[in-house]
């Protein structure tokens, strides 16, 4: 059972342009964390929210973490060809749980 | 050098072969897990290993089995590998004080002819 649901599953856009990327649950998280992927790498972690409502900035990228701490979301400011990638998100239920992912977000900047 | 590194990083093998797939971890972490990903399926947990004494099954562990066999090393076997199983293989290592933030290997790409 897939308790993560992310959204778009691809998307398409061109240089400078903003974007949003959603990733939302029935199920209520204590942290939820975003990964990237690239092609032939494995993920590698991008960011961890814990507080419902919070909101953490990488650069050009915004977090915001669900005030039910049930979905989250990620934006990206003026994107660039670098932040081409698989976007995965994944849930703790608990410290002693293993985590849930997303399908992912195929993100493809292009110049 | 890499902190969790995959051995082999490409395989190609029959149908009925029996694989292990390893994985090594210099992080020091407790936690290990082994996932499989498939295109339009995402990442898929088989089994993990919260530390060298405790095994679970994940969402997929049909048909395959592993061994902890230290703290940093965590390996996968497929007893008899199917067409099915050909996939995309992370291992992955976590510390609990840091909620379960995963570190990933670079992947084995396994196909199963």
């Amino acid at each position: 059972t897939q308790l993560l649901e992310q959204s778009p599953q691809f998307l398409s856009i061109q240089e400078g342009e903003n974007l949003t990327v959603y990733c939302n649950s029935s199920s209520v998280f204590s942290s939820l964390q975003w990964y990237r992927q690239e092609p032939g790498e494995g993920p590698v972690l991008l960011v961890t929210v814990v507080t419902g409502g919070e909101v953490k900035k990488l650069k050009r990228l915004t977090f915001q973490f669900g005030d039910a701490r049930k979905d989250s979301s990620l934006h990206i400011t003026a994107a660039q060809t670098g932040d081409t990638g698989l976007y995965l998100c994944a849930g703790a239920e608990g410290s002693g749980y293993a985590l849930n992912f997303g399908k992912g977000t195929s993100l493809l900047v292009t110049p | 050098d890499a902190d969790v590194t995959q051995t082999p990083r490409n395989r190609i093998t029959k149908t009925g072969k029996r694989i292990m797939l390893e994985c090594s971890q210099t992080k020091g972490h407790d936690r290990m897990y082994w996932y499989r990903q498939d295109p339009g399926l995402g990442l898929r947990l088989i089994y993990y290993s919260f530390d060298v004494k405790d095994i679970n099954k994940g969402e997929i562990s049909d048909g395959y089995s592993v061994s902890r066999q230290a703290q940093a090393k965590f390996s996968l076997s497929l007893e008899s590998a199917i067409p099915n199983q050909t996939a995309l293989y992370f291992c992955a290592t976590s510390d609990p004080n840091s909620r379960n933030e995963q570190f990933f290997g670079p992947g084995t790409r396994l196909t199963v002819l």
